[in-house]
């Protein structure tokens, strides 16, 4: 069966400080991998997607970034915080577009 | 921007009544729908998905799909505390990924 690993659970960072969450998928190859964004209160937004190794598609400007630089794995990057980075990011990940997506444990980001 | 309504709630039920949970949505296009529960500061793990104008049933939960009126819902029985979460209610973008809502918060009482 499939499992998806998503790590830390909870950090606290610096405005100004670097950020690298990882996420790997196990027991599928090629999934569609995602990162989304919980703000408090707020719905779930994509930040960014990838359909394969190396293919990156992001869906609002920030100053986040991410990399797929193996076939289940999924990194989200900032060089700089900024305190409305702050939320619970989530990785996903599915076996098509638009199709249904699993959920990582998440991470929960406070930049102070 | 496709969207996707849910009343935030929260909906609040005495525990053994029926939750209706309901989603309304733009897209005549969307073709898969999809219900996640949301316990507080936990990932959404999926329930159900729906493709169809009918309703699907699993265990206490029914999903049901109105293509023309362009809503589904979904109706817990016999519900109990430890339905109290939030539900996401989500379908196909025809882009990307999925469109969620912003969840209905459900409360069941003992």
């Amino acid at each position: 069966s499939q499992t998806i690993h998503q790590w830390p659970a909870t950090l606290v960072q610096p405005v100004g400080s670097p950020l690298s969450l990882e996420c790997t998928v196990e027991g599928t190859s090629n999934p569609n991998l995602y990162w989304y964004r919980q703000a408090a209160g707020r719905g779930l937004q994509l930040l960014f997607y990838s359909v394969g190794i190396g293919q990156i598609s992001s869906e609002v400007p920030q100053n986040l970034s991410a990399s797929r630089p193996q076939d289940r794995q999924f990194i989200l990057s900032s060089k700089k915080l900024l305190l409305s980075d702050s939320g619970f990011y989530l990785c996903a990940w599915s076996l098509a577009t638009n199709e249904k997506l699993f959920f990582g444990s998440g991470t929960q980001l406070s930049v102070l | 921007q496709k969207e996707v309504e849910q009343n935030s709630g929260p909906l609040s039920v005495p525990e053994g009544a029926i939750a209706s949970l309901n989603c309304t949505y733009s897209d005549r296009g969307s073709q898969s729908f999809f219900w996640y529960r949301q316990y507080s500061g936990k990932s959404p793990e999926l329930i159900m998905s729906i493709y169809s104008n009918s309703d699907k049933e699993d265990g206490r939960f029914t999903a049901q799909l109105n293509k023309a009126s362009q809503y589904v819902s979904l109706l817990i029985r016999d519900s109990q505390p430890s339905d109290s979460a939030t539900y996401l209610c989500a379908l196909d973008s025809g882009y990307s990924t999925l469109t969620f809502g912003k969840g209905t918060m459900l409360l069941v009482s003992p």
